[in-house]
């Protein structure tokens, strides 16, 4: 079956624009999660939807945002770039939340000029 | 402190040698994951754990609750498994995923 689709998978964006980046889980899968990844701060948890409702949320800004449609594809959005923004943004998908694994998806490179 | 700690942040290893990581963390936790990743950034989950251990292939992964500690083994090391080595916790109160910084394996033939 189909793995988890993070689309683009690069992109290059100029400081105070917006960006909005797409994950598609696997299916059947209803929880799905963002982090970001940069070489100082490493691996960090964003924010997980599960049912189109946000049940977890990071330490990040308002700046960051995100929702989940009606067939569990997620969008992630960031407005008002900025140059620390410069990150791998991962998404993961799971069926349940608890002890469930996750799968995630190959990433997209923010990079923010 | 950090509430997943990882050991060692480096390792070289000659193909065929026995490969150990080590990760401590200090929040309860609902299970623990090990994930693998390669360069160019896509993570690879290799195990889900909340007590025992658990083989695949050449991996071996175990967790001890009451000192909360995991360990990753790779036996008869490859090229191929180079890699970053990341411990992931679910934390079991707020159920987000904190991670260790990870391990960079390099093997050589």
């Amino acid at each position: 079956k189909a793995g988890v689709t993070q689309t683009p998978r690069y992109l290059i964006k100029t400081r105070g624009q917006q960006v909005t980046l797409s994950c598609s889980p696997i299916s059947g899968h209803r929880s799905v999660s963002w982090y970001q990844q940069t070489p100082g701060q490493g691996l960090q948890f964003l924010f997980e939807y599960f049912s189109e409702t946000q049940r977890n949320k990071g330490n990040f800004p308002g700046r960051f945002s995100g929702r989940q449609f009606s067939n569990s594809r997620s969008e992630m959005n960031v407005s008002t770039l900025e140059l620390g923004d410069s990150a791998l943004y991962l998404c993961a998908s799971r069926s349940g939340t608890g002890a469930y694994g996750y799968t995630f998806g190959s990433g997209t490179r923010l990079t923010v000029v | 402190k950090n509430e997943v700690e990882q050991s060692p942040q480096n390792l070289t290893a000659q193909e065929g040698e026995f490969i150990t990581i080590n990760c401590s963390y200090s929040v309860g936790i609902s299970a623990l994951h090990w994930l693998q990743q390669h360069p160019g950034g896509g993570i690879v989950s290799l195990f889900m754990l909340s007590s025992g251990k658990k083989k695949h292939g050449r991996l071996i992964a175990t967790i001890n609750i009451q000192e909360k500690h995991s360990s990753l083994h790779i036996t008869a090391s490859h090229p191929r498994d180079s890699a970053v080595y990341i411990c992931a916790v679910g934390r079991i109160s707020t159920d987000k995923l904190i991670f260790g910084t990870g391990t960079r394996l390099q093997v050589f033939p």
